[in-house]
């Protein structure tokens, strides 16, 4: 069965400085890994997705992840954020079929 | 559309009641999800439809739960006689074909029961 982790609840970060959130899933095959944005009372919009080659994607809004199988890690990435960013971001991972599973979320909060 | 639509966006009701959610998808896309999102929790896969072919019900928490999909457009999520534990955002996406494109997601039906 797949399933996904992310280990921070919540994470407060100063405007201008980096981001990284963290994502660890469980799967049998080479996953399919997607990340979510979810501001209040907004549906969940996505940021990027990984399904092959190159291990590092690039998004919309300047975010990124890597894919790294040896850790089973697909973790989030900004070199600078901005006030807007404070959101929810989730992660999510499945096959090439449909029923994804999401994580738990992590709840972003950017400090002026 | 030109995005996922999903009514009404609150709904406040009785313990006991019936309710209905609607969502309807991007035109063209093929495939339909609905997913529940409870306080503090991750999305819980509930239904998906694609295409013609017979729904995947496997994430239904009850019985009470159900979903329909007319015409391979619009879909109805019923819950029957509520809960207060039915509490929750229910979210509907859609996509052009199975997962691997990624879903487009609505902004979701904030369903109190009380």
């Amino acid at each position: 069965a797949q399933s996904v982790t992310q280990p921070d609840i919540h994470i407060t970060v100063s405007e201008g400085a980096s981001l990284e959130l963290r994502c660890n899933y469980s799967y049998g095959a080479t996953p399919y890994l997607f990340w979510y944005v979810q501001s209040p009372g907004q549906g969940l919009q996505l940021l990027l997705k990984y399904f092959s080659g190159d291990t590092l994607v690039q998004g919309i809004k300047g975010f990124e992840a890597e894919f790294k199988r040896s850790q089973s890690s697909f973790n989030l990435r900004k070199p600078s954020v901005h006030w807007s960013d404070a959101a929810e971001y989730f992660c999510a991972v499945g096959s090439n079929d449909y029923k994804l599973s999401f994580g738990a979320g992590t709840t972003v909060t950017v400090r002026a | 559309g030109a995005g996922v639509s999903q009514s009404p966006s609150n709904k406040v009701t009785e313990k006991g009641k019936d309710v209905e959610l609607r969502c309807d998808p991007i035109s063209g896309h093929t495939a339909l999800y609905w997913y529940r999102q409870s306080l503090g929790q991750g999305l819980e896969f509930l239904i998906y439809f694609q295409g013609n072919s017979a729904p995947d019900k496997s994430g239904l928490p009850s019985d009470r739960f159900s979903a329909e999909r007319t015409g391979g457009s619009v879909s109805t999520l019923t819950i029957q006689r509520t809960q207060q534990e039915d509490s929750a955002v229910y979210l509907c996406a859609s996509s052009l074909g199975q997962g691997a494109t990624g879903y487009t997601f609505g902004s979701g039906t904030r369903l109190t029961v009380v």
